[in-house]
């Protein structure tokens, strides 16, 4: 597996609670990703980063907050959860170049009850 | 908007045959076309990338044709094993600010190899 690790792997969590979910990666990769899959639908853009504190909205980014402090990490933050981010979130990271490969961690499966 | 629509949704096949996967997007302006793997419970895994000028590529079983004027793909299996089963995800690249290339997802064709 490619150096990407999540935390934690699963979380179940309590309406109107803030949740961060970290993303870790050991491969120095400019480029770090946050999806959310639902059955139905294909993985879904959340926020994505192109560098240490530069970041960007995806198509879904509507209650959700990123931080990339330093070029290994990623956090993902949801400030108030709510039932309809129960969903399994993925981290993905790239490096630089249009057509290099993207790494997918193994995934965080959030319940928000 | 820009859409990847994969097709059979679903699919089972008997160990030892081949099928073929296909995937239509609109893509715009489109970077490349990666074909994906994900295993229930798992993260997905790369398969094949393709750019613009490619019209095939292959990796063991698997062989990815595309057609960027009828904005198609295929994705062949020969020779079907059980660790085949699984989820199969077209991906379409487009280039996008700071050159992250967003990556637009299909939902995938659920492939289920059987003795």
């Amino acid at each position: 597996d490619a150096g990407i690790t999540q935390s934690p792997r699963h979380k179940v969590t309590e309406t109107g609670t803030p949740v961060t979910l970290r993303c870790h990666q050991t491969e120095n990769h400019r480029y770090m990703y946050w999806y959310r899959q639902d059955p139905g639908h294909g993985l879904r853009l959340i926020h994505y980063s192109y560098g240490v504190k530069d970041t960007d909205k995806g198509e879904v980014s509507d209650g959700y907050s990123v931080s990339r402090s330093k070029t290994e990490d990623f956090l993902l933050t949801l400030e108030s959860a709510t039932s309809s981010q129960t969903s399994v979130y993925f981290c993905a990271i790239r490096g630089s170049g249009g057509n290099t490969e993207a790494f997918f961690g193994q995934g965080t499966r959030l319940t928000v009850v | 908007k820009n859409q990847v629509e994969q097709s059979p949704q679903s699919l089972i096949i008997l160990e030892g045959k081949n099928c073929t996967l296909q995937c239509n997007y609109t893509v715009s302006p489109f970077s490349n076309l990666r074909w994906y793997k994900q295993d229930t419970g798992r993260g997905p895994v790369s398969l094949t990338i393709m750019t613009f000028s490619e019209n095939t590529k292959s990796n063991g079983r698997y062989t990815a044709t595309l057609d960027a004027d009828t904005k198609q793909s295929s994705l062949h299996i020969t020779a079907s094993q059980l660790s085949d089963s699984a989820s199969y995800i077209c991906v379409v690249s487009a280039t996008s600010r700071g050159g992250g290339n967003k990556l637009t997802f299909g939902t995938g064709t659920q492939l289920k190899v059987e003795l």
